[in-house]
């Protein structure tokens, strides 16, 4: 069974643009959620959906966003971006609830 | 509110036993533990969903008391391969279904 699968990897950003970070889950994992992880805050979770709902959302600005597909690939937006939000972005699937599944993450630096 | 874990860094040779706790000021229902190695994905170890449960995976095991609003991860006889920074969390507390994770906890086992 393929993992999860985050897209891209690496990238750099300048302050003000936007990204897009994608994420694959598991094959039949209908819930996903994202999560920042940097040094000083540990993993802080974003978002939640399940079956293109959102279920949970974390206390982030609204800058940050999501969506999922009728195919429960997800994706993740952030706009006006801040040097704040470099990071690591991971995304993770479970079937419903329990036992989370990551990815290897997407590493965003914003200059 | 982040669990909140002790202690932040162990260090030990091969062989030796290791604990890291987790607490938490609101009520826990569940606690997942995962161990991240650097550059890759967190993966699952454990999932405690009753006060009192323990469990174990190979010669690592946890304990959960729901009463203390407390678990410990317990690391016995420590392997290389046991290296990483371990995390606990819960997706729900008090009267939350936020996923929240302590910030973790970095083991490094020496030759």
């Amino acid at each position: 069974k393929a993992g999860v699968t985050q897209t891209p990897r690496y990238l750099i950003k300048t302050r003000g643009q936007q990204v897009t970070l994608s994420c694959s889950p598991i094959s039949g994992h209908r819930s996903v959620s994202w999560y920042q992880q940097t040094p000083g805050q540990g993993l802080q979770f974003l978002f939640e959906y399940f079956s293109e709902t959102q279920r949970n959302k974390g206390n982030f600005p609204g800058r940050f966003s999501g969506r999922q597909f009728s195919n429960s690939r997800s994706e993740m937006n952030v706009s006006t971006l801040e040097l704040g939000d470099s990071a690591l972005y991971l995304c993770a699937s479970r079937p419903q609830q329990g036992e989370l599944f990551f990815g290897e993450g997407s590493r965003l630096t914003v200059l | 509110q982040q669990p909140v874990q002790s202690p932040q860094a162990v260090i030990l040779r091969e062989g030796e036993d290791a604990v890291i706790n987790c607490s938490s000021s609101k009520a826990l229902y569940s606690v997942h533990w995962y161990r991240q190695k650097h550059g890759e994905a967190p993966i699952f170890l454990m999932i405690l969903l009753k006060g009192g449960e323990q469990k174990g995976h190979d010669k690592i095991s946890a304990s959960f008391n729901e009463k203390k609003q407390q678990s410990s991860l317990y690391l016995t006889a420590s392997q290389l391969s046991y290296s990483g920074t371990y995390f606990c969390g819960t997706d729900k507390s008090g009267g939350s279904y936020i996923p929240t994770f302590g910030r973790g906890t970095s083991l490094i086992v020496h030759p």
